[in-house]
């Protein structure tokens, strides 16, 4: 099946940092979404890509739709405590599908 | 405007006992999703429904899990005999159209232990 390789697994930053973690696939994707997990929550929306090459901020959030369609990336600039959680990439397969398949997820811990 | 409200948020059963597990989609979203997590592990799509049908449950064991979504009244996905690896958060969302945008909301999630 198709699955969503994401990369790092965790990350321990000061506060200030800037932190990058990006997504990748052996298939393609017509949408790319970043969702945000706090502990004991569901899943929130952050961004979502529609088109390859495509960049969006949302915030101190910046995310891209990879060229080939088969990555994509999530940088976060002058990381806050809040922004502890951990980040899931997810993706619409092509031919459109209501399967969103998700990555496995980034916790991201940020130190005062 | 209330969210995807789901509940229990947290369940215990032994094994054998059955399982239910509601949800009240967004107000005016018709369209339907359940999802499982296990620990450590990203969402697992089960099944994804409208009013009084199921669209597509490819993503459900083939025994022992049901779901529905009356006309009246919430989303239930229901788990029959559970076993202990059933044990999971189990996550409801929905959408106001088809998820092909991928832009889902999601409920806080019902945790189910099997002891």
């Amino acid at each position: 099946g198709q699955q969503l390789n994401q990369s790092p697994q965790s990350m321990f930053i000061q506060e200030g940092e800037d932190v990058s973690m990006n997504c990748t696939s052996s298939s393609i994707f017509n949408t790319w979404l970043w969702y945000k997990q706090d502990p004991g929550e569901g899943p929130v929306l952050l961004i979502a890509l529609y088109k390859a090459g495509e960049l969006t901020s949302n915030g101190r959030l910046t995310a891209q739709f990879g060229i080939t369609r088969k990555d994509s990336f999530l940088n976060i600039s002058a990381s806050i405590p809040s922004d502890v959680g951990i980040y899931f990439c997810a993706g619409v397969p092509r031919g459109g599908s209501e399967k969103l398949v998700f990555g496995k997820g980034m916790k991201l811990t940020v130190n005062p | 405007n209330a969210g995807v409200m789901q509940n229990p948020r947290h369940l215990v059963r032994r094994r054998g006992q059955e399982a239910r597990l509601r949800c009240s989609p967004m107000k005016g979203h018709s369209h339907v999703y359940w999802y499982r997590q296990l620990p450590e592990e990203g969402l697992k799509f089960m099944v994804y429904l409208q009013k009084e049908n199921i669209i597509d449950e490819s993503g459900m064991p083939k025994e022992r899990f049901s779901a529905e979504f009356p006309k009246e009244g919430p989303s239930i996905l229901r788990i029959q005999q559970v076993v202990r690896g059933d044990s999971a958060a189990y996550f409801c969302a929905s959408s106001p159209r088809e998820a092909g945008t991928g832009e889902l909301f999601f409920g806080e999630g019902s945790r189910l232990t099997v002891l």
